[in-house]
C-alpha cells in the first residue's frame, strides 16, 4: 500500500544550489502535506507544511510546491547547506478524524561542500 | 522551545515480555500519537488518542498493544507479549491542532531478543 512516494532513495547536490525533493500521492482525500527531517538515532523534526487549498508555502529557505491535479509536491531548499544533509520524509494527512499522517519512503540528501 | 520526550532511549527485552514506552507530550498538546519504524521500512503509525480514548488504530495495532496517559502528562505504549518483529524505532508524537503539524519525539528503539 504506497500511498505516499518518493521515488529517489537518495540525491546529492553543491552546496549552494537548490535541493528538490519529490513527492507523489494516490490518496484523493490528503488535503494537508508535511515535510520533515531526519537524522539518524533522532526523530522526525517538523520543517514545513501545505494545506491542499494552496499551491506554495514558503518558510526560509524552505518552499513546498503542491500540485493537486497531478497528485505531486516537492521540497526545494536554497540555497542548500551541508547542514541540510539528511533523510526527508515526505507524509500526508487524511480528513478523517484521527489525522494520523502516512509518510513516504525517504529520500537521502547529501549537501557537498 | 517545547519538545516530546521518550523514555528509555533503548530497550532490550526477550520475546514473551511486556514493555512500557513512555512519552512526555508537548504541555499544551491535545492529541497523541504512537509510529513504528521497522529498519529499512516506512515509519507507519499505530494510534492516536484524544480525550482519554483511542481515536484511530491501524492493523498493527492489535490486542498485544495497547496505551495510556495515567497521570495527564504522560502517554505509554504497552505491549504485552513481545515478539521478534516488535523490534523497531517507536516514536512518540503529538498535536496541538488535529489539521496542524505533529511533533515528534526522539524514539525508543526496541530490541527484542
Amino acid at each position: 500500500d504506497q500511498q505516499v512516494k518518493q521515488n529517489s532513495p537518495s540525491l546529492s547536490v553543491q552546496e549552494g544550489r537548490i535541493s528538490i525533493l519529490n513527492c507523489d500521492y494516490t490518496n484523493s482525500m490528503f488535503d494537508y502535506f508535511l515535510w520533515y527531517k531526519k537524522y539518524p538515532a533522532e526523530g522526525p523534526t517538523f520543517l514545513i507544511s501545505i494545506s491542499s487549498i494552496k499551491d506554495k508555502n514558503e518558510d526560509g529557505r524552505f518552499t513546498v510546491f503542491l500540485n493537486k491535479s497531478a497528485k505531486h509536491l516537492s521540497l526545494h531548499i536554497v540555497p542548500s547547506q551541508p547542514g541540510d544533509s539528511a533523510v526527508y520524509f515526505c507524509a500526508a494527512m487524511g480528513s478523517g478524524s484521527a489525522r494520523q499522517l502516512t509518510f513516504g519512503s525517504g529520500t537521502q540528501l547529501t549537501v557537498l561542500p | 522551545e517545547p519538545e516530546v520526550t521518550q523514555t528509555p532511549s533503548h530497550q532490550v527485552t526477550q520475546m514473551g515480555q511486556e514493555v512500557i514506552l513512555r512519552c512526555v507530550p508537548i504541555s499544551n498538546h491535545l492529541y497523541f500519537y504512537w509510529y513504528r519504524q521497522i529498519l529499512g521500512q516506512k515509519v507507519e503509525f499505530l494510534v492516536s488518542f484524544y480525550n482519554n480514548e483511542i481515536s484511530e488504530k491501524s492493523e498493527i495495532f492489535d490486542d498485544q498493544f495497547s496505551v495510556e496517559r495515567p497521570d495527564g502528562s504522560n502517554f505509554t505504549l504497552k505491549i504485552r507479549s513481545t515478539k521478534l518483529e516488535d523490534s523497531a524505532m517507536y516514536f512518540c508524537a503529538s498535536s496541538g491542532d488535529r489539521a496542524r503539524e505533529q511533533f515528534f519525539g526522539p524514539g525508543t528503539r526496541l530490541t527484542v531478543l
